[in-house]
Parts: C-alpha cells; structure tokens; sequence
C-alpha cells in the first residue's frame, strides 16, 4: 500500500542552528500533513500540519513546507534547543478531516549537540 | 487541546491471557482511534473506534484478537487478546477533533 517514509533515520545538529527533517510521501491524494515530536517514554505530541493547498506554514520556531509536486514534506526548526532532541515523525491523512486516522512515516532521531 | 489518559501505563503479562487498556479524553471528540508502536518503530494504525457501532480495522488486525469499545464520546478501550509475546508492544489511543491527540501509551510486555 502506499506510505509515509523518512529520509535519514538520525539527524544531529548543533545547538543553536537550524535543523531541516525531510519527509517523503507517496499517495497523491494525501491532503493533510502533520509533524509529531516523540520524547523517549511518551506520546507523539503535536507540533504542526498543514493541508495540501498550502505550500508553508509557520509556527512558533517550526516552519512545515510541503511540495506536492514531488511529494516532499519538511520540518524546519529554528535556533535548536536541547529540549528539541526527540524522534520526529511525519503523519498523513488522506480525507483531510480524520476519518480514516493517520499513516506515520518512519521517524527521524534529532540529536542535539552541544 | 484534549487531554488523553491511558490506563495502564505498562504491564507484564502472561502469554495467553488479555489486557484491556482504557482511555479517557477530557472532552467529547468525534473521532477515536488505536495505534501500535513496536520498539524503535513508527506508529501503525489498528482500528478507528467508533461511537455506538463496531470499530474499523485496518488490514492485519482482526475484532477477535483488538476487541474494541467506544461507549460515548470520551471514553474507549482496546482488548489485547489472547497475548503472546509478539504482542509486546506500546498501545496509543488518540483522539481526533481538527488535529490528532495522543496518550501517552501503554507499554506492553507478554512472557
């Protein structure tokens, strides 16, 4: 069946730059896209979406760019933070409203460096 | 947001029995849904619980072996049946308004 999938399974930054998670998507029907940050022990815990007719949004620190023509989502995250290291997972939905849950790409592991 | 709570947090259970893991949402919400987590993976989606009528499982996971309840709009459990050790696992309810909430799990261990 069609997937969410990651790039690079351990992504490591130093503290204070940027940091860019990559995300590739292979169902064109896809129209909501969502980051979660998983903390060791926890649940995934939302950080942003987006739908698909939009190509950025911006929250606080986070920035999610999605381009449908290849199929590429992005996390970007300002000034890394130590309480930034976590797995990050990209998720989609293909009705946009739920109905049908979510499909969770891979997981990247963001380090932080000091 | 909503606020999920997951009971239990973690259990050790034996092979062959069940486990059944409940999760309240503090506020009414349409759409409740089950993941599983194995160890070092992604989450995958087993059912979508819904109100008042038999859940929805996705391919692979069976009503027999994931008995799922939905009684109202805030609460629903999930039965782990029938366990063996490939069971073990992390459970995730979520909850679904606009964006997806989740619980913090139920780690799950069969021996």
């Amino acid at each position: 069946g069609e997937s969410v999938g990651l790039h690079l399974p351990t992504l490591s930054v130093q503290e204070g730059d940027n940091s860019i998670i990559n995300c590739a998507y292979s169902n064109s029907a896809s129209d909501y896209f969502i980051w979660y940050k998983q903390e060791s022990g926890k649940g995934p815990q939302f950080i942003i979406d987006i739908r698909s007719n939009m190509d950025k949004r911006q929250g606080q620190r986070v920035t999610v760019l999605l381009n449908k023509t290849v199929k590429h989502l992005s996390l970007q995250i300002a000034a890394t933070q130590p309480g930034d290291s976590a797995v990050y997972f990209c998720a989609e939905n293909g009705s946009g409203g739920g109905a049908d849950g979510l499909t969770f790409g891979k997981g990247t592991h963001l380090i932080i460096q000091p | 947001s909503a606020v999920i709570s997951q009971k239990p947090s973690r259990d050790i259970c034996q092979r062959g029995t069940s486990l059944t893991i409940q999760c309240q949402v503090d506020s009414q919400v349409t759409m409740m849904f089950w993941y599983r987590q194995q160890p070092g993976q992604s989450l995958t989606l087993i059912a979508t619980a819904n109100q008042g009528s038999e859940a929805t499982y996705e391919s692979g996971f069976v009503i027999d072996k994931f008995p799922i309840s939905r009684p109202n709009l805030t609460f629903s459990t999930l039965t782990v049946s029938n366990m063996s050790p490939e069971d073990s696992s992390i459970y995730l309810c979520s909850a679904q308004q606009v964006e997806a909430f989740f619980g913090q799990g139920t780690r799950l261990t069969v021996v």
